[in-house]
């Protein structure tokens, strides 16, 4: 499986914009980049995908760069609720995903 | 969001015996589900992915004699640790998919090995 590279630890102030880069340069045309969030001892909650567009939920925004070689994960004003570990996966349709590192993201008041 | 349910939260068990974790997707039918492993300060690692029907399929190094999978039906897979020791101790995590879109994960199991 393709691999992702991402900061291992980030920090973000309250109230503001939380930017989580992912490089992705292996990144295969029919693979979408996920990604989860996972706080302390719980099981990882979904946030978003993408394959080329941009993308957009209640949670979070998706940039997927035009060569789909990175992408940023936009929490557009962090709470103290969203620290957590953020995981950008790479994968197909299926639901099976392989987890790298993550990045930590420790929101502060 | 979908739920996936995992069944127990945590367990206690005594070095030798056998754990049995469920998974079940409540609100839609789980072609394929997924089971994890987690090691404190660590990332969550594939152990098996099951589809419903059919063997399990293991990833290497992950010993299929010894964590069972079941996968029944399309709202409920197993995973039965053997023989546990107290190296088995971790937290397991499971998920499922439709098939057609993304997976879903349950809250995980904490198994701890006495």
């Amino acid at each position: 499986d393709a691999k992702t590279t991402q900061p291992p630890s980030m920090d973000c102030a309250e109230g503001r914009a939380a930017n989580l880069p992912c490089n992705h340069s292996t990144i295969s045309g029919n693979e979408y980049v996920y990604w989860y969030r996972q706080i302390h001892s719980q099981g990882p909650q979904y946030i978003i995908h993408g394959l080329k567009n941009n993308e957009t939920n209640e949670m979070a925004s998706l940039i997927i760069t035009e060569d789909r070689k990175s992408s940023t994960l936009i929490l557009p004003h962090a709470t103290l609720r969203d620290t957590a570990v953020y995981y950008c996966i790479l994968g197909g349709n299926t639901g099976k995903l392989i987890f790298g590192q993550g990045t930590t993201l420790q929101v502060k008041p | 969001g979908a739920v996936v349910s995992q069944h127990p939260s945590w367990v206690i068990c005594k070095s030798g015996t056998s754990v049995k974790i469920e998974c079940r997707s409540l609100d839609f039918q789980a072609t394929t589900m997924f089971w994890y492993r987690q090691f404190p300060k660590q990332s969550l690692m594939l152990m098996a992915t099951s589809n419903e029907g059919s063997k399990a399929t293991y990833e290497q190094g992950v010993e299929k004699d010894k964590f069972l999978i079941n996968h029944a039906s399309l709202t409920l897979s197993t995973l039965t640790v053997t023989s546990a020791h107290p190296e088995d101790s971790s937290f397991y995590i499971c998920s499922a998919s439709a098939g057609r879109d993304f997976a879903f994960f349950g809250q995980g199991t904490r198994l701890t090995v006495v």
